[in-house]
């Protein structure tokens, strides 16, 4: 299994642009995360979903869009990209049904630069 | 409010000497807390967790509801445990969500 998976590693943008980063699991987790990671702010929630279909917001939705339309990807928009988004960004997943555990698996991340 | 506070941005400690990380915590009903890694290079990933009681890497962590607090420990640090901790509680064990605190970096010199 390849776990959680990012793409891109990297990512450049000026500001008002958009784009969107990828995140996708082979774990069939029905929950999926996605946090942004800031210097003494520790992780903060922007979006979540619970199954395809199912999202909902976080601690800091505002700028990101988000949709589940299978269980394995979860893409995360940013709609016009503000320097106030330079941050590192991880997906995480977790929970299958049968196996009940709710340890959540982190992806590599994506670190962001808005110019 | 919901929310997870780790006071300590940095703790450096000698190869050797105990490490205690503080995680304190609030929340109005039973919290499932945890503690996740993030070594050099390496992804977050999951150090331990309450329910469980138990310890992993020499690491153990004692959930005192009294005191809502959640510490690290650790009797005699060694250098590979030097990593960024953050200690975390899901709100609801149905949604996947975790609330993080902010992070503390141990740093353990030889």
């Amino acid at each position: 299994n390849a776990g959680v998976t990012q793409t891109p590693k990297f990512q450049v943008l000026k500001t008002g642009q958009s784009m969107t980063l990828q995140c996708a699991q082979d774990m069939n987790h029905e929950y999926m995360s996605w946090y942004r990671q800031d210097p003494g702010m520790g992780l903060r929630l922007i979006h979540y979903s619970v199954g395809a279909g199912i999202t909902d917001q976080g601690e800091v939705p505002n700028g990101y869009n988000v949709s589940r339309s299978t269980t394995e990807d979860f893409p995360l928009r940013l709609l016009s990209a503000a320097p106030s988004q330079t941050s590192v960004y991880f997906c995480a997943s977790s929970y299958s049904k049968g196996v009940p555990t709710y340890e959540q698996y982190f992806g590599p991340g994506t670190r962001l630069t808005v110019t | 409010a919901q929310r997870v506070t780790q006071p300590e941005k940095l703790l450096s400690v000698f190869k050797g000497a105990p490490v205690e990380l503080k995680c304190n915590y609030s929340y109005s009903g039973s919290p499932e807390l945890f503690w996740y890694v993030q070594y050099s290079r390496q992804r977050l990933q999951l150090l331990l967790r309450h329910i469980s009681r138990e310890s992993i890497k020499g690491f153990t962590a004692d959930l005192n509801k009294g005191e809502t607090s959640f510490h690290l420990k650790k009797p005699f640090a060694q250098e590979e445990d030097s990593a960024m901790y953050y200690c975390a509680l899901s709100p609801s064990s149905n949604t996947g969500k975790l609330i993080f605190g902010q992070g503390t970096t141990l740093q353990v010199k030889p």
